[in-house]
């Protein structure tokens, strides 16, 4: 089974950067790392997704080291609109993505 | 374009019944995920169809069961219902089968078992 394991919850003031890290020791090789965002009430919507080293978008920016065991989600500046619970679901074969529990980070003003 | 819907949005049932939960994905999505979630276990993935083909099936009993449509519409039905079959039943839609796709996720189904 192709579990990830992450903090439960985080807390960050408005305006820093926030880093949640996600454990995944049994990775396999085809193994690709996603993370998504998720806000009550609704589905989760995808933030990014990475193979190995560093990938940047528009919103977040994720780190993956060599040896693909964990990964960090970067989000700079964070405001309160970003309190979410995140996941960091591995894909592995089709489209079935073996989620958490997530992390749920909480922005304070 | 319009997003993943589901339907209906919130279902009230009693243990023994069955239910039918529908989605309805993004126009020229073919890939169909859906998820159960609850606040011990988190998002469990259920099953994934293709072209009207189960490609994949998660660890859940034979109570669960789905299809889907020539329109790439799915539905997924649960017998038998029981007072742990209370979720959030979610339903995700891709361009393509395979890994590493977007999944884009509809709102949920809420379904409370009494």
């Amino acid at each position: 089974l192709a579990k990830t394991t992450q903090p439960i919850s985080m807390d960050s003031y408005e305006g820093q950067e926030v880093n949640i890290t996600c454990s995944h020791n049994n990775i396999a090789t085809n193994d690709y790392i996603t993370w998504y965002q998720q806000f009550p009430s609704q589905g989760p919507r995808f933030i990014i997704q990475g193979y190995k080293t560093k990938v940047t978008n528009e919103v977040a920016s994720l780190f993956i080291p060599a040896d693909r065991k964990s990964s960090t989600l970067s989000l700079p500046r964070v405001s309160l609109s970003d309190t979410a619970v995140y996941y960091c679901p591995l894909s592995r074969g089709a489209n079935n993505l073996f989620f958490g529990t997530g992390t749920r980070l909480t922005v304070i003003p | 374009k319009a997003g993943v819907t589901q339907t209906p949005r919130y279902l009230i049932k009693t243990r023994g019944q069955q239910v039918t939960l529908s989605c309805s994905p993004i126009s020229g999505h073919r890939s169909v995920s859906w998820y159960q979630q609850t606040p011990g276990q988190g998002l469990q993935f259920l099953f994934e169809y293709f072209s009207e083909t189960q490609r994949n099936k998660g660890n859940f009993p034979g109570r669960f069961s789905g299809r889907q449509f020539s329109n790439s519409r799915s539905e997924m039905n649960v017998s038998t219902l029981e007072l742990g079959d209370s979720a959030l039943y979610l339903c995700a839609s891709s361009p393509q089968a395979g890994a590493n796709n977007e999944q884009f996720f509809g709102p949920g189904t809420r379904l409370t078992v009494l």
